[in-house]
């Protein structure tokens, strides 16, 4: 199947600052790809959508001055974590896709810690 | 509002032993369907999906889902599990919106294998 990588797998960071995380699709061209966040031992929720060359969409409760996306090119789209906070930590996972219909695949996640 | 319930949050099951994991789901159309797995602190993998046809579909490492629309229901098997198969597996349900997929995960089940 298709890749999607996930840069970093783990970051840790200091309140304040801001993090970015990267996703590329390796061998495909993504025209949507998703952000998610994972709690601990709990489900997926979606962040936003986002496609290439136009704004993200996010999910109601998301705030989008906190979470940037940028899906700049059909194969690379990230999300920057500004201004983190610990309650920010949690496990982000992207997925991509080539088009409607077409299956999702995966990044590995990021392990975000917000100390 | 769709929604997906795995009700099992975990279950553990004898290497060797038969394996059904439950899901249902809430929605006013047939939705797309599908089971992924996620192995400690990866990503995620499609196992199966259903969009239409043939109720019963198979997926990899042999796996199998049966669509039951009178149940709202999609739930996985496995006639034999490995200890290979432990890990946390997740059900999702999509809808077109707005020309993208957007899937809704249930809140997974922990399979532990034993000997």
């Amino acid at each position: 199947g298709a890749v999607v990588s996930q840069h970093p797998s783990w970051v840790i960071c200091k309140s304040g600052t801001s993090v970015k995380i990267e996703c590329r699709s390796l061998d495909f061209q993504a025209t949507t790809m998703f952000w998610y966040r994972q709690f601990p031992k709990q489900s997926l929720m979606l962040m936003a959508t986002s496609n290439e060359g136009s704004k993200a969409t996010y999910e109601q409760g998301v705030e989008k001055d906190k979470f940037l996306i940028n899906h700049a090119s059909l194969t690379l789209s990230t999300l920057t974590v500004t201004s983190a906070h610990p309650e920010d930590s949690s496990f982000y996972i992207c997925s991509a896709e080539t088009g409607v219909g077409a299956e999702a695949f995966f990044g590995q996640g990021t392990r975000l810690t917000v100390v | 509002a769709q929604s997906v319930t795995q009700p099992d949050i975990h279950i553990t099951v004898s290497e060797g032993a038969s394996l059904e994991l439950r899901c249902n789901y809430s929605y006013g159309a047939t939705p797309y369907l599908f089971w992924y797995v996620q192995s400690p602190g990866q990503g995620l993998q499609l196992l199966l999906k259903y969009f239409s046809g043939d109720t019963l579909v198979q997926g990899i490492k042999g796996f199998e889902a049966e669509f039951k629309r009178s149940q709202s229901s999609f739930n996985l098997r496995k006639p034999s599990v490995h200890w290979s198969d432990a890990a946390e597996y997740f059900c999702a349900v999509a809808f077109l919106n707005f020309g993208n997929e957007k899937l809704t995960f249930g809140t997974g089940t922990r399979l532990t294998i034993i000997p």
